[in-house]
């Protein structure tokens, strides 16, 4: 089946613009995640969502990050007034219903460069 | 803040030859999970070890767990070139588990 699917998957802005980046996950897949990582580090935990529910938003780096979704479909994640810092791979991962043991199924990611 | 950290950063064998790294946490975890990535995008699930277990196979890999050193590691044994890849441990700490948090990684390089 389809796996966890991001788009676009280069995306190169300007400085103070705002983008939009969107995670379809896996048909049935309550759970969706949003990682930031810069280049050769490692993962940066920015938002989690249950259904449509994001019980823990401590990731997000400043008011100039959201995100949405639209019941247990797709997840927007929308930067504002973009940053030459926000430059990184944003990645979406999701799984079944919400469980310590289950592992992420992860797709291949957004690059975004802010120039 | 990243909750594992891996450890050697870097790590360059020849095929054939076992590769081990280690992962360190800080805080109770319900269980600890490895993950490889190549070219610095999605990263693929490679295995999953509970907090109650101590080893687990599969394949070609070996997890050891030590929840008193709040440590881990992962051998790939008979390395192939294939194996080329950053490996990464993530925890669920058992105070937010809905959170999987990444430590740094490790590069393996494997040369034929």
């Amino acid at each position: 089946g389809a796996g966890v699917s991001q788009s676009p998957s280069n995306k190169v802005t300007e400085k103070g613009k705002d983008v939009e980046l969107r995670c379809d996950p896996i048909s049935g897949h309550t759970a969706l995640y949003w990682y930031r990582q810069r280049l050769g580090q490692g993962l940066e935990f920015l938002i989690y969502f249950q259904g449509n529910s994001a019980p823990d938003k401590s990731g997000l780096p400043s008011d100039r990050f959201s995100a949405e979704r639209t019941g247990e479909s797709v997840s927007t994640l929308t930067i504002q007034r973009t940053q030459q810092e926000d430059s990184a791979v944003y990645l979406c991962a999701s799984s079944p219903p919400l469980g310590a043991g289950i592992p992420l199924h992860f797709g291949n990611g957004t690059r975004l460069t802010v120039t | 803040s990243q909750q594992g950290e891996e450890d050697p950063q870097a790590l360059s064998i020849q095929e054939g030859e076992n590769a081990t790294m280690n992962c360190s946490y800080k805080t109770s975890i319900n269980n600890l999970q490895w993950y490889r990535q190549n070219s610095g995008r999605g990263l693929v699930h490679l295995i999953l070890i509970r907090s109650n277990e101590r080893e687990k196979h599969s394949g070609r890999l070996r997890v050891t767990l030590d929840t008193s050193k709040k440590s881990s590691s992962l051998l790939i044994t008979a390395s192939r070139a294939a194996d080329t890849a950053s490996y990464f441990c993530a925890t669920v700490r058992t105070d937010s588990w809905g959170k999987l948090q990444f430590g740094a990684g490790t590069q393996v390089v494997v040369t034929p």
